[in-house]
């Protein structure tokens, strides 16, 4: 069974631009979760897709926006990146909500210059 | 609010010594309680779980941990480490609701030959 998949795995964007990221979650999960991870914030929740449906965000702010598609698959996208947007951002799928066990994709690092 | 509190940075134990990381929550009531490792450039990999019932809990690569609710702590141990369980651990919470994972901060492993 294949596991999560995050692409690309690495991206270098320049301030200003924006950038989608794009997670494939395990067949058969419907959950989807976004983390961002820096050494000085270290591991933050951004927001969680179910069944297409946003159910919670974390506090980032707007330029941060997510959706899932019908087959579970999920992107999210930055807008006007900034140099503190530069970081690992991590997609962990589930099988349901609530947090049941997730799995974590391998991560896209951003890089912005 | 929840949190977690890994007390430990870093940690140095040599190879075949055993070993605990500590981890603390706040949270109020029983909260889900996970253990995750990440090796470098990687995503994380659940170590293992605490949902209900038992209390020491088992999972892969030889590690267990051991929920308290009394001291609000959920500790990895291993009996005796191997160099490749160098990396980084993570203790993270769920609350059961859409809010997804509080993580700490990590703790980094060193093992010395």
């Amino acid at each position: 069974k294949a596991g999560v998949t995050q692409t690309p795995r690495y991206l270098i964007k320049t301030r200003g631009q924006q950038v989608t990221l794009s997670c494939s979650p395990i067949s058969g999960h419907r959950s989807v979760s976004w983390y961002q991870q820096t050494p000085g914030q270290g591991l933050q929740f951004l927001f969680e897709y179910f069944s297409e449906t946003q159910r919670n965000k974390g506090n980032f702010p707007g330029r941060f926006s997510g959706r899932q598609f019908s087959n579970s698959r999920s992107e999210m996208n930055v807008s006007t990146l900034e140099l503190g947007d530069s970081a690992l951002y991590l997609c962990a799928s589930s099988w349901g909500v609530e947090n049941t066990e997730a799995f974590f994709g391998q991560g896209t690092r951003l890089t912005v210059v | 609010a929840q949190s977690v509190t890994q007390p430990d940075i870093h940690i140095t134990v040599s190879e075949g010594a055993s070993l605990e990381l500590r981890c603390n929550y706040s949270y109020g009531a029983t909260p889900y309680l996970f253990w995750y490792v990440q090796s470098p450039g990687q995503g994380l990999q659940l170590l293992l779980k605490y949902f209900s019932g038992d209390t020491l809990v088992q999972g892969i690569k030889g590690f267990e941990a051991e929920f308290k609710r009394s001291q609000s702590s959920f500790n990895l141990r291993k009996p005796s480490v191997h160099w490749s369980d160098a990396a980084e651990y993570f203790c993270a919470l769920a609350g059961g609701g859409a809010d997804g994972l509080t993580f700490g901060k990590g703790t980094h492993l060193i093992i010395q030959p």
